[in-house]
């Protein structure tokens, strides 16, 4: 069955540094893959969509990179901001979206 | 223009009653999704419904059932509750099938006791 890993649980970064995060899947492949942020309490909001044939996309501070080799992708926020703390939530995606269990950011003001 | 919203917010019940959840989906979409997320989890597919029928269903027992509506509006029933039923159930619209962008309501937070 499809398994989905984020790294950590959760991730510590100071203020202005950039936050890596990572997600690995195995036993399957999707088309693409979509990143979602949650905030305590709240459902997931969606941030950006990667393409099986693309390597990379930015949005703003984000970029998001999609290794289908490795089946891998990585989520990076630059210049980070104490508001960006939350939890981020990968999907790898083909007929439905199936989410790892999230990492959560806490940026340290 | 109205997001995906869904009703109840929070819902208390004991083991073994049944409960309904609602979800009105984000305007112009047609799919909705329904998820399970236990605290600290990501959230687990349970079902989508598109044209008032179950098109997919995630690994959940046949106590977890549902319906949609001609308007695209969903109901999640859930039967003989469990106590490891408690979560936060969130629904999710979007535009036709397949694993297109999801777009969430707050959630219902159900606790059985």
């Amino acid at each position: 069955s499809q398994k989905i890993e984020q790294n950590s649980e959760a991730l510590n970064i100071q203020e202005g540094k950039t936050a890596t995060l990572t997600c690995n899947y195995t036993n399957y492949s999707p088309a693409y893959l979509q990143w979602y942020r949650q905030d305590p309490g709240r459902g997931p909001v969606f941030l950006l969509l990667i393409r099986e044939n693309e390597k990379e996309k930015r949005k703003e501070r984000l970029k998001v990179t999609f290794d289908t080799t490795l089946k891998q992708s990585l989520f990076h926020i630059t210049a980070s901001q104490p508001a960006d703390s939350a939890t981020y939530l990968c999907a790898p995606t083909s007929n439905n979206l199936f989410f790892g269990t999230g990492t959560r950011l806490t940026v340290i003001p | 223009d109205a997001g995906v919203t869904q009703s109840p917010t929070h819902l208390i019940k004991t083991r073994g009653q049944q409960v309904t959840l609602r979800c009105s989906p984000k305007s112009g979409h047609d799919t909705v999704s329904w998820y399970q997320q236990a605290l600290g989890q990501g959230p687990q597919f349970i079902f989508q419904y598109y044209e008032e029928e179950e098109r997919q269903r995630g690994n959940f027992p046949d106590r977890f059932s549902g319906h949609q509506f001609p308007n695209y509006s969903s109901e999640l029933n859930v039967n003989a509750l469990l106590l490891g039923d408690s979560a936060l159930y969130l629904c999710a619209s979007s535009l036709g099938l397949a694993g297109a962008t999801q777009y969430f309501g707050p959630g219902t937070r159900l606790l059985v006791l």
